[in-house]
């Protein structure tokens, strides 16, 4: 079974700390992804990477930046936090190549920003 | 680019009753489509996906759902429900030949009574 661990489930921050989120995934993807999921927003892409050291902007990328060192991890960075910011940030990955590759998702870091 | 609509945000069902979850998306290049499941403090899992073929798509959980081109739908159902299908549920689209970046609807919330 393909598993994707995120480092927290819940986590609470105060407004302007520098906020790290961890995803691994143990399948030897080349693809991750993170998006933020809001109430009546559906998920929304950050940023993804298609290959180590590689990254590209999602469609909500301000105020986020990403790391991606090894293949199976991929770091989600938040410079300065902020209360705009509070939501449930969820980590994907998937194979390369065909776009009908299914995504497998982490449970999940539910983020506070105070 | 691509859109997703799911015009309800909650559907109520009884148990055993059937169920449509509906799913309208906009592209103006062929695109794959998925739904995802995630259930209460999980990530998503995938329920499904239409890459070619049979426009009739069976996922698991005894879900099925169909791929119409002229109406731009693909629409999710269920004969009968249970109440463990309490769940929201994504509709998602990505153009093929990408890199599987999906696009989410904003969800419907799936709630199974007795």
């Amino acid at each position: 079974d393909v598993k994707v661990t995120q480092s927290s489930r819940y986590l609470v921050k105060r407004t302007g700390e520098k906020v790290f989120l961890e995803c691994v995934q143990d399948m030897d993807h080349e693809n991750m992804f993170w998006y933020r999921q809001d109430p009546g927003l559906g998920l929304r892409l950050i940023y993804f990477s298609y290959d180590v050291k590689m990254k590209e902007k999602g469609d909500i990328p301000e105020g986020y930046s990403v790391s991606r060192e090894k293949k199976e991890r991929f770091s989600l960075i938040l410079e300065s936090a902020s209360t705009n910011q509070t939501s449930m940030y969820l980590c994907a990955s998937s194979n390369e190549g065909l776009a009908g590759n299914t995504q497998y998702f982490g449970p999940g870091t539910r983020l506070t920003v105070l | 680019a691509q859109s997703v609509t799911q015009l309800d945000s909650q559907v109520p069902v009884f148990e055993e009753a059937p169920v449509e979850l509906r799913c309208n998306y906009s592209s103006s290049v062929s695109v794959y489509l998925f739904w995802y499941v995630q259930y209460p403090n999980q990530g998503l899992q995938l329920l499904l996906k239409y890459l070619s073929g049979s426009t009739l798509v069976k996922g698991i959980n005894g879900f099925e759902a169909e791929f119409n081109k002229s109406q731009t739908s693909f629409h999710l159902r269920k004969p009968s429900v249970h109440i463990s299908d309490t769940a929201e549920y994504f509709c998602a689209v990505t153009p093929t030949g990408t890199a599987s970046k999906l696009t989410f609807g904003t969800g419907t919330r799936l709630q199974v009574t007795l």
